[in-house]
């Protein structure tokens, strides 16, 4: 089946020590979102990539990166994480990311920061 | 303002109860899309629906329903004869048709338990 996968499920990283935390997709979408969900929130939209294109949310931490390679990858990168970064973080597709679209998510990456 | 509210934070019901989570919705467009999304304890989010403002059609699948109402500014959803797998977090979700399309207006999500 097509879909949105996110490896690792779990990912314990020290306070401070880069990670880096990969999607990919099967779907063929153009348009890849990173999202970070703390417990009981709602997800919080940290920026997108429309094919090679980036967009960053104003209020995403200059900590946090992306990278596309190509159609079918995407990472986040956690240059310095702080314990205030432990999170949930979702990755979502849609197809041409219009108002209408439905995002497909992954099962996501559970992070921990020690 | 764009905005979405949830107003019931959890709801615990009997297996085979019906439920109703609440959506309430902010939105200068006139045009405009409502999701809800599922969350189970996995934490996959999953689709479930998606409404256009034109459409105030109710909407049934299964043991789901859902209420569009534009004079309240509402997206009720329904779960008739509840399971123990309907456990999850249910968010609702506004898509203005203004600014940035790409950006999901969430709500706080609604945390559903049902017990048997």
């Amino acid at each position: 089946d097509a879909m949105v996968i996110q490896n690792p499920r779990y990912q314990v990283t020290q306070f401070g020590k880069p990670v880096t935390l990969s999607c990919s997709q099967t779907l063929n979408h153009n348009v890849m979102y990173w999202y970070q969900q703390k417990s009981s929130q709602a997800p919080k939209l940290l920026f997108h990539y429309y094919d090679k294109d980036f967009n960053n949310e104003a209020d995403t931490p200059d900590n946090f990166q992306s990278r596309r390679p190509n159609t079918s990858f995407c990472f986040l990168d956690i240059r310095s994480p702080g314990l205030g970064d432990a999170a949930m973080y979702l990755c979502a597709t849609s197809r041409e990311g219009r108002t209408n679209e439905k995002l497909f998510f992954g099962s996501g990456t559970q992070l921990s920061v020690l | 303002a764009q905005k979405v509210t949830q107003a019931q934070t959890e709801i615990s019901v009997v297996e085979k109860e019906d439920v109703t989570l609440d959506c309430v919705y902010e939105t200068r467009d006139t045009t405009y899309y409502l999701f809800w999304y599922k969350q189970p304890p996995s934490g996959e989010l999953v689709f479930l629906i998606r409404r256009n403002s034109f459409d105030e059609q109710n909407e049934i699948s299964g043991r789901y329903s859902w209420n569009f109402q534009k004079s309240t500014s509402s997206f009720n959803f329904t779960i008739t004869a509840s399971q123990v797998v309907d456990s999850a977090v249910y968010f609702c979700a506004l898509t203005p048709n203004a600014g940035n399309n790409r950006k999901l207006i969430w709500g706080l999500g609604t945390s559903l338990a049902v017990n048997p």
